[in-house]
């Protein structure tokens, strides 16, 4: 299993600035991906998501792009807010069958946004 | 708010005792997954129900056991617990008949701690 908690990359990124986080996933056959929020304390929170037949997908303030060839992901935050600092999740869904459906998560990483 | 919710939202027991977990899909959503979340392993898989049957298992052990019940709602049962079993766990919910069938929504967490 990844490493979290004292582990984790962490990005520092002064307020205003763009933020890049990147992940490298391990299944060439995933279909779906999805970027969570994580703050300190509560559940998962959904930001973006992206089907394997899309390079990319803009959201509010958010975008998240997929290059398949090298299976990278990677997620855009426009103009990072404080409230945006919290712990970030890639999360791929392997093949699956019918309404079979799991989702496996990458190594999350650590949003620090300065003043 | 995801809509999801869990009780209880912490939990301190001893070991080799047992402990249900409870949880409340989305409205609308057939699916109900389980994750493990601790400090050395990540966001980990347990096990996904769709409408009452066991559709998905990850690595949730043979003392752990979960199920859902008519009404969508869903428990975790872990027995005979270890130091090691202390962690978040959380469930999350997806599939409504009118929603995407892959975006999984996450509640606020149960927080596990065995002494």
């Amino acid at each position: 299993g990844e490493s979290v908690g004292l582990h984790l990359p962490t990005l520092s990124v002064q307020e205003g600035d763009n933020s890049i986080i990147n992940c490298a996933y391990s299944n060439s056959a995933s279909d779906y991906f999805i970027w969570y929020k994580q703050e300190s304390g509560k559940g998962p929170q959904f930001i973006i998501d992206i089907r394997s037949n899309m390079d990319k997908r803009q959201g509010q303030r958010v975008t998240v792009l997929l290059n398949k060839t090298v299976k990278h992901l990677s997620l855009q935050i426009a103009a990072t807010q404080p409230g945006d600092s919290a712990v970030y999740f890639c999360a791929e869904r392997p093949p699956h069958t019918g309404t079979a459906s799991k989702l496996t998560f990458g190594t999350g990483t650590r949003l620090q946004v300065t003043l | 708010d995801s809509g999801v919710t869990q009780t209880p939202k912490h939990l301190i027991t001893a070991t080799g005792q047992r402990v249900t977990l409870r949880c409340s899909p989305r409205s609308g959503d057939l699916s109900v997954y389980w994750y493990q979340q601790s400090l050395d392993q990540g966001l980990q898989f347990l096990i996904q129900y769709y409408n009452g049957e066991e559709r998905a298992k990850g690595n949730i052990l043979e003392r752990f056991s979960a199920q859902q019940f008519p009404d969508l709602h869903s428990e975790l049962n872990l027995s005979s617990l270890e130091l090691g079993d202390s962690a978040l766990y959380f469930c999350a919910s997806s599939g409504g008949v009118f929603t995407s069938t892959d975006t999984q929504y996450f509640g606020p967490g149960t927080r596990l701690t065995v002494l």
